[in-house]
């Protein structure tokens, strides 16, 4: 159980165009959602944090306006990155909250964005 | 805000024996939890082990285990019987209680485990 849907696995998109990513919850409501970059042989880098029916909170120098976060459901949380530019190719990982108690997370299978 | 230090950039054991990977820790909160993550090639995360940082008693998962000294700000993954499928990155995490902030995991930069057959 618990598991989280994340598509697509990668994509590739031009400069100036947006992108979007869904994850969601297959067997639970995931009130909140952490979304993560990872850029090549590097650390995952918490970007921001959706929660159902409230604005996102973004970490410090992550763009709001680049990385649009919406959570609109119990079941869905979409990133989209907006004017994609080559720097913005990396590794994208969403993760919500287990349920039922204890601290522990799942994770989505990841999207490799590639802008070229 | 809290950083996870892995010193350990890659490390190399032989199937069969013992690897321990190094996690060191800074915060100020007495309160915590503590996570490593496998990373295969697939990329996917997949949790190995955690520990609460109110249990004095190190966790252990099978051919998994931590030596968590919390003075220390210590947290080291031992992996007994290496096997080739353990090859992979290695990620120490950190996380604040809930209610504490921010619950989304701090991650150190991870060490590649190879393992030789």
């Amino acid at each position: 159980g618990a598991v989280v849907s994340q598509h697509p696995s990668w994509v590739i998109c031009k400069s100036g165009t947006s992108v979007k990513i869904e994850c969601r919850s297959l067997d639970f409501q995931a009130t909140t959602m952490f979304w993560y970059r990872q850029f090549p042989k590097q650390s995952l880098m918490l970007m921001a944090t959706s929660n159902e029916g409230s604005k996102a909170t973004y970490e410090q120098g992550v763009e709001k306006d680049k990385f649009l976060i919406n959570h609109a459901s119990l079941t869905l949380s979409t990133l989209t990155v907006t004017s994609a530019h080559p720097e913005d190719s990396s590794f994208y990982i969403c993760s919500a909250p287990k349920q039922g108690g204890g601290y522990g997370y799942t994770f989505g299978s990841g999207t490799r964005l590639t802008v070229v | 805000a809290q950083t996870v230090t892995q010193s350990q950039p890659e490390m190399s054991v032989q199937e069969a024996e013992t690897v321990t990977l190094s996690c060191t820790y800074d915060t100020s909160e007495s309160d915590y939890y503590l996570f490593w993550y496998k990373q295969p090639p697939s990329r996917q995360m997949i949790l190995v082990i955690r520990q609460e940082a109110y249990k004095q008693q190190n966790a252990t998962e099978n051919r998994f285990s931590v030596n968590f000294q919390k003075a220390a700000k210590s947290f080291s993954l031992k992996i007994s019987d290496s096997q080739l499928g353990d090859a992979a990155m290695y990620f120490c995490a950190y996380r604040s209680p809930p209610g504490g902030g921010a619950d989304g995991l701090t991650f150190g930069k991870g060490t590649h485990l190879i393992i030789q057959p």
